[in-house]
């Protein structure tokens, strides 16, 4: 597609469930990216991909949350037992390829409330 | 939806004047800075980016001043109009790029 496409663009749930967000990259970039933006804050860094595997998952604020990009191309963050403090924004970005001369293009978000 | 900039410092200016957006960065190590602007609902679009062994950079209607001394970077924008209403944040990266730091943003108010 023409940008980064994130699925779904909102999602309730509650307390303890499971939630799946999808990101759909740009068609041939190779590094994808994972940030989480709470209100008023900046984007915060949590996980990214070169091709299939986790290259960097520092950001990931514990156990619950997991990432994978099976085939290189579509990625899928995972969270388990939600909380409420995991309600944000989380943002997916695309590059061709990782470093100083690929710019990053942002996704518009799927906006995670748990109740 | 909800504003992305609703707790954040606002800067209102009348359009037409011109803009400057402050931000003060954390790491030293730092030598790649980017300015993104986001509106409400969407995702961060990169305006204009600069790296360290420069002190600015100028695109248009844009221009990025780097004080490496005090670690301040500012955005200028130059005739301000209503559709440059949004929230700025400023970026900043080293080493493999692939992980950005982002500061606390700014909301910029343009009114007629």
């Amino acid at each position: 597609g023409a940008g980064v496409s994130q699925t779904p663009s909102n999602k309730v749930t509650e307390k303890g469930k499971y939630v799946e967000l999808r990101c759909d990259p740009i068609s041939g970039h190779t590094a994808l990216y994972w940030y989480r933006q709470s209100l008023g804050q900046g984007p915060e860094f949590l996980i990214y991909f070169q091709g299939t595997g986790a290259a960097d998952d520092s950001g990931l604020p514990n156990d619950r949350f997991f990432a994978v990009r099976p085939e290189g191309s579509v990625s899928t963050l995972k969270i388990q037992r939600t909380e409420r403090g995991d309600s944000a924004v989380y943002l997916c970005a695309s590059s061709l390829q990782v470093g100083i001369d690929y710019g990053y293009t942002f996704g518009s978000g799927t906006r995670l409330t748990v109740v | 939806g909800e504003s992305v900039g609703l707790h954040l410092p606002t800067l209102s200016v009348q359009e037409g004047d011109n803009s400057i957006i402050n931000c003060a960065y954390s790491n030293s190590a730092s030598d790649y800075f980017i300015w993104y602007k986001q509106e409400s609902g969407k995702g961060p679009q990169f305006i204009i980016d600069i790296r360290s062994n420069m002190d600015k950079r100028q695109g248009q209607r844009v221009t990025v001043l780097l004080n490496k001394t005090v670690k301040h970077l500012s955005l200028q924008i130059a005739a301000t109009q209503p559709g440059d209403s949004a929230v700025y944040f400023c970026a900043e990266g080293s080493g493999g790029y692939n992980k950005l730091i982002f500061g606390a943003g700014t909301r910029l108010a343009v009114h007629p």
